[in-house]
């Protein structure tokens, strides 16, 4: 139980487009989900927490127009990268939780922007 | 300000060569503790929670205990397929509405043979 998954896994795209990524719980009802970001040989960044239905709440020198997060419904999340470019390439990993404490990741998605 | 601190950065090990890792954490009030393992280019897994100082708890060759201020992960007669990065991470009580993590560095553990 608790299965995260991420779509894509990895994606190359060219400096100046857009890119989204989709996070889904498989087996359960995710009623908040979490977008991290990580550097090589560093921990996990929070992005953004987002419920669904409500507007995602961003880390502090996160940008939310440059990050949109849509927390569609319960099993699913999305976050766009807008106007990629060569600094935002790095690997984005969700997480959910279904109301216990504990946070379930997805698999993570490379990201890398030419 | 809530801070979590991982020690060793890295540790090698010998296969059967039993060992612990430690967590370290500043909080105004502990809700939960969780230890996960990373795979390089992959995910978290969750491993346990631990809740309350005094608590343990086992899975195969890993058991995490707790205090009110640090938490081990000993790893007994670790074989290679354990080489991972651990990530502690802890939840404030008063983060409990959003179930924001603070996550340590980690630890890399590698495992020969």
């Amino acid at each position: 139980g608790a299965v995260v998954s991420q779509h894509p896994s990895w994606v190359i795209c060219k400096s100046g487009t857009s890119v989204k990524i989709e996070c889904r719980s498989l087996d359960f009802q995710a009623t908040t989900m979490f977008w991290y970001r990580q550097f090589p040989k560093q921990s996990l960044m929070l992005m953004a927490t987002s419920n669904e239905g409500s507007k995602a709440t961003y880390e502090q020198g996160v940008e939310k127009d440059k990050f949109l997060i849509n927390h569609a419904s319960l099993t699913l999340s999305t976050l766009t990268v807008t106007s990629a470019h060569p600094e935002d390439s790095s690997f984005y990993i969700c997480s959910a939780t279904g109301g216990s404490y504990e946070q379930y990741f997805g698999p993570g998605t490379r990201l890398t922007v030419t | 300000e809530d801070q979590v601190t991982q020690s060793p950065e890295a540790l090698r090990l010998q296969e059967g060569e039993s060992s612990s890792l430690n967590c370290s954490y500043t909080v105004s009030g502990l809700r939960g503790l969780f230890w996960y393992r990373q795979d390089p280019g992959k995910g978290p897994e969750f491993l346990f929670t631990l809740y309350s100082a005094g608590e343990e708890k086992e899975k195969e060759r890993l058991k995490a205990t707790l205090t009110k201020k640090e938490s081990f992960l000993h790893i007994t007669a670790p074989k290679p397929e354990d080489s991972a990065t651990y990530l502690c991470a802890v939840q404030d009580t008063g983060s409990s509405n959003t179930g924001k993590l603070i996550f340590g560095q980690g630890t890399t553990l590698q495992v020969k043979p």
